[in-house]
């Protein structure tokens, strides 16, 4: 069975540019979680989607947005990026019979913002 | 909303001795709490977990302890192996997981050969 697969690997953008990450969760999962993970920092919760639908927010500006599409697959959209937005940016997908709402994570998109 | 601390942010030990990783959390409704390993350059990866109905779980040489009260929580690793290096991230969460998880912001254990 494949995890959670994430991509790209790697994102650089200058500041001001638009950033589009892409995660798949594993199959079967219904909920996609989003964790911001900056440097030397722990990871931040950023978004929840399950069904297709945003459940709940973190604490972050509205230029960070995201989707789920009828797949379960999620986007997460960054705008107008600022330096501070570099990081490693997680997805989780949980869900499923199996899966007791374990969140499992994918291996992340590091996003540098020149 | 949440807040989950951890202590201590580095730890060393000596292989074959036992690690204890400790965090608090603030909100009572919190029931669900995982612990994850993220090993350099890796995802985190569930390690352990404990639901709030019982009061510790072990899994061979990892245990986790939960004090509802006091609101705390740890990891215990005993007889440590090289392999055990990594950064260690408790978590806390309501609906039994179901929500996201709250962070503390990490352990990174060393084992010393």
């Amino acid at each position: 069975e494949a995890g959670v697969t994430q991509s790209p690997t790697h994102l650089i953008k200058t500041r001001g540019q638009q950033a589009t990450l892409r995660c798949s969760p594993i199959s079967g999962h219904t909920s996609v979680y989003w964790y911001q993970q900056a440097l030397g920092l722990g990871l931040q919760f950023l978004l929840w989607y399950d069904e297709g639908e945003e459940r709940n927010r973190g604490n972050f500006p509205p230029r960070f947005s995201g989707r789920q599409f009828p797949n379960y697959s999620s986007e997460l959209n960054v705008n107008a990026l600022e330096l501070e937005d570099s990081a490693l940016y997680l997805c989780a997908s949980s869900g499923g019979a199996s899966s007791k709402n374990i969140q499992y994570f994918g291996a992340g998109t590091r996003l540098s913002v020149l | 909303g949440e807040n989950v601390e951890q202590h201590p942010s580095t730890l060393s030990v000596q292989e074959g001795d036992s690690a204890v990783i400790k965090c608090t959390y603030s909100d009572s409704a919190s029931n669900y709490f995982p612990w994850y390993k993220q090993e350099l350059g890796k995802r985190p990866q569930l390690i352990i977990d404990i639901r709030s109905n019982v009061g510790e779980k072990k899994d061979q040489r990892i245990a986790v302890t939960l004090n509802k009260t006091a609101k705390h929580f740890s990891l215990h690793i005993t007889e440590t192996q090289p392999e055990d290096s990594a950064v260690y991230f408790c978590a806390a969460s309501i609906d039994f997981g179901n929500e996201k998880l709250t962070f503390g912001t990490g352990t990174r254990l060393t084992i010393i050969p």
